[in-house]
């Protein structure tokens, strides 16, 4: 499965877009992007997924770039409750995930 | 609908004793994850299981360690004898067949003392 590179940690201020980036320059075709988020002593939680296109939910949107070596995760108005540690996988239908030390979203009021 | 039901939500034991943490999975999916997490290796797979059948146990770290799931709503992690560097926060998550998407439960927060 692609490894993930994402920053260690961000700043966001409350009521801003929160950007969360991810390099996975070497995805391969039949890979999809996952996004999860930990809470502070809480489990992961399933934030939003894709594989070529862009892809919105309630909770964010996840923006694929078109070589697939990158995504974006924006969570459109950060609110306090979203500070928390962001993890991005790139993993094939069926494969078990990797989770990396992913970043921790900081939001500032 | 209930999410992934763990427990314990914290355990603490001496070293040596036996430990036995349980995970009920979301009704209906039928792929069981149990992880463990530290602050020194993150979060491991440590095993997981399709339709009650043990499929990859590698990440099981020695024989000290076992998952049982005895039926589609309830699975096991037992550690024996139990030690100090087993401390950790240990999940359990469960997915459906029809995607990867996993969910995760609260967690079991160990201490070995």
């Amino acid at each position: 499965d692609a490894k993930t590179t994402q920053p260690p940690s961000m700043d966001c201020a409350e009521g801003r877009a929160a950007n969360l980036p991810c390099n996975h320059s070497t995805i391969s075709g039949n890979e999809y992007v996952y996004w999860y988020r930990q809470i502070h002593s809480q489990g992961p939680q399933y934030i939003i997924h894709g594989l070529k296109n862009n892809e919105t939910n309630e909770m964010a949107s996840l923006i694929i770039t078109e070589d697939r070596k990158s995504s974006t995760l924006i969570l459109p108005h950060a609110t306090l409750r979203d500070t928390a540690v962001y993890y991005c996988i790139a993993q094939r239908y069926g494969q078990n995930f990797v989770f990396g030390p992913g970043t921790r979203l900081s939001v500032l009021p | 609908d209930a999410g992934v039901i763990q427990s314990p939500r914290h355990e603490v034991t001496e070293m040596g004793q036996e430990v036995t943490l349980r995970c009920k999975p979301i009704s209906g999916h039928n792929s069981l994850f149990w992880y463990r997490q530290t602050m020194m290796r993150g979060l491991e797979l440590l095993i997981y299981f399709n339709n009650n059948v043990p499929i990859d146990d590698s990440g099981m770290p020695e024989d000290r360690f076992s998952a049982k799931m005895p039926n589609a709503s309830f699975s096991t992690l037992k550690i024996q004898p139990s030690e100090p560097r087993d401390s950790a926060v240990y999940f359990c998550a469960s997915r459906a067949g029809s995607t990867d998407t996993q969910y995760f439960g609260p967690g079991t927060r160990l201490t070995v003392l």
